[in-house]
């Protein structure tokens, strides 16, 4: 078990809009930053989110993320089916920790 | 172009030994801390081990520590990972990742990833 609490699963449908949601506790997500992950089947895991909100070069302004206290959550508008994936947070805690992964699902 | 390839992995026995590599190309890898983090379906991503630039910093997973090595030869841009007394629940993909500091700091983040490389861990 984590100490980052994602949901297992979430779906929507093209065009939706979607939000993932990592709870943590003040000894990570309240006191570091949070960065999410998508990894696609067969894929390397990629950077989506740094530092809470920010995005990497070439990832689609689609994809935004927000922190509060000891919560972060990455939003994804207007949904794709390319956008099926495994997502994942990731703070610290003492050590580099990872949530236990959303699988995404566009129906 | 920043790549990261990974390779040794393979099937073992439990209890037995591998080493994985990773040669990095394509940045100054000797100013960048540097991880290992598997991945196994059904149970995401698990962050294993990390090392600082200089190697004076090195973490492990707790699931880890006491049978996992890693180090790292800046003159020769590789990472290593040396897997001792492997278990069942170590079978994964093994990849790594660049961070974008030089020490292990907790506002750090992984990327670019490697594709990785599979363990296979059974009798």
């Amino acid at each position: 078990q984590s100490v980052l609490t994602q949901p297992p699963s979430a779906s929507g449908t093209p065009g939706q809009r979607v939000t993932i949601s990592c709870s943590g506790s003040s000894f990570n997500i309240g006191g570091f930053a949070v960065n999410w992950y998508q990894h696609l089947p067969g894929m390397a895991p990629k950077l989506l989110i740094y530092t809470n909100n920010n995005r990497p070069s070439g990832v689609s302004d689609r994809f935004s993320g927000s922190k509060s206290d000891t919560s972060a959550s990455l939003a994804i508008s207007g949904l794709q089916s390319a956008d099926e994936a495994e997502y994942y947070c990731a703070g610290w805690d003492g050590s580099p920790v990872f949530g236990g992964g959303t699988k995404l699902t566009v129906l | 172009e920043v790549q990261l390839v990974e390779s040794g992995g393979g099937l073992a026995q439990p209890g037995r030994s591998l080493r994985l590599s990773c040669a990095a190309s394509g940045f100054s890898f000797h100013d960048y801390a540097m991880h290992w983090v598997r991945h196994s379906p059904g149970k995401g991503l698990e962050w294993v081990s990390s090392i600082s630039w200089n190697s004076r910093s090195i973490l492990y997973a707790d699931s880890v520590k006491g049978r996992f090595t890693i180090t790292r030869d800046n003159a020769k841009n590789a990472l290593y990972l040396q897997m001792d007394s492997l278990r069942a629940e170590d079978t994964a993909f093994y990849h790594c990742a660049k961070d974008d500091y030089r020490f292990l700091e907790p506002w750090g983040w992984f990327d670019p990833w490697g594709q990785g490389t599979l363990v296979t861990v059974s009798s």
